[in-house]
C-alpha cells in the first residue's frame, strides 16, 4: 500500500518569504499523480497543485511550485512571497494511475502560519 | 454547478444513535469517496465508488455503511454511533479514469458523538 509522509507537523514563515513543505511518499509504481491541498480554518479543501509522476517538468502555479525527485519519492512544495492567506493546514496527496481509479492516499498534514 | 454538496454541516449524536450523512454532486462524476479527519492523522479513506452500484471499502470502513443507487449521490451511514467516530467527514468526487485527476470536496460535516 502506498503511504504519504509530511514530517513537519507545523511551519512558519515570515510574511513574504519563502516556506518549503516536504513530503515523502512509497510507492512501488511507476504512474501516479501527486497533489498538495490546502485546507484554510474554512475546513474546505482546495487543490493548489498537481504533479504528473511521468513529467519531469516541476508544476507552477503563481506562487507555489514544487521539486518532484522521483527516484527519492520527494514532493515537497514552495510557497514564494507568503500571504497572511497562505496560513492554512497542507495536505500531500498520492494517487495511483493505475486503471480504473484509485483512492487519495493523503499525509497527516503541515500546519502553517504567516507571521506578519 | 453546486459542486459537492455535504449535509448536515454539524451534528452532535448520542452513543448508539444512527444517521446518515449525506452527500450529492452535480458535475456527473464516477467516483465519489468519504474520507474522515482527525487532529493529526490527515484524512483517511472509508469508503469509496466507481459508480453506481459499486462501493468498496477504504481504510477505516467500520461502523460505517454506504451505497450508490445513483450517480450524484452517496450517503455515508451511521448505524450505532460511537464517540470514537467523533471528527469531520469529508465527501469527495472525481472523474474516473487517468485524465481528470482532481478531486472536489464537500465542506465538511463536524459530528460529535456523546
Amino acid at each position: 500500500a502506498q503511504t504519504v509522509t509530511q514530517s513537519q507537523p507545523e511551519m512558519s514563515v515570515q510574511e513574504a518569504e519563502t516556506v518549503t513543505l516536504s513530503c515523502t511518499y512509497d510507492t512501488s509504481e511507476s504512474d501516479y499523480y501527486l497533489f498538495w491541498y490546502k485546507q484554510p480554518p474554512s475546513r474546505q479543501m482546495i487543490l493548489v497543485i498537481r504533479q504528473e509522476a511521468y513529467k519531469q517538468q516541476n508544476a507552477t502555479e503563481n506562487r507555489f511550485s514544487v521539486n518532484f525527485q522521483k527516484a527519492a519519492k520527494s514532493f515537497s512544495l514552495k510557497i514564494s512571497d507568503s500571504q497572511l492567506g497562505d496560513a492554512a493546514m497542507y495536505f500531500c496527496a498520492y494517487r495511483s494511475a493505475s486503471s480504473g481509479n484509485t483512492p487519495l492516499v493523503f499525509g497527516k498534514g503541515t500546519r502553517l502560519s504567516v507571521i506578519a | 454547478n453546486a459542486g459537492v454538496t455535504q449535509t448536515p454541516k454539524f451534528q452532535v449524536l448520542k452513543t448508539g444513535q444512527s444517521m446518515t450523512l449525506q452527500c450529492a454532486q452535480d458535475m456527473n462524476h464516477e467516483y465519489m469517496s468519504w474520507y474522515r479527519q482527525d487532529p493529526g492523522m490527515g484524512l483517511r479513506l472509508i469508503h469509496y465508488s466507481v459508480g453506481a452500484g459499486i462501493t468498496d471499502q477504504g481504510e477505516v470502513p467500520n461502523g460505517y455503511n454506504v451505497s450508490r443507487s445513483t450517480t450524484e449521490d452517496f450517503p455515508l451511514r451511521l448505524l450505532s454511533a460511537a464517540p470514537s467516530q467523533t471528527s469531520v467527514y469529508f465527501c469527495a468526487s472525481s472523474y474516473r479514469g487517468i485524465l481528470d485527476t482532481e478531486a472536489f470536496f464537500g465542506q465538511g460535516t463536524r459530528l460529535t458523538v456523546v
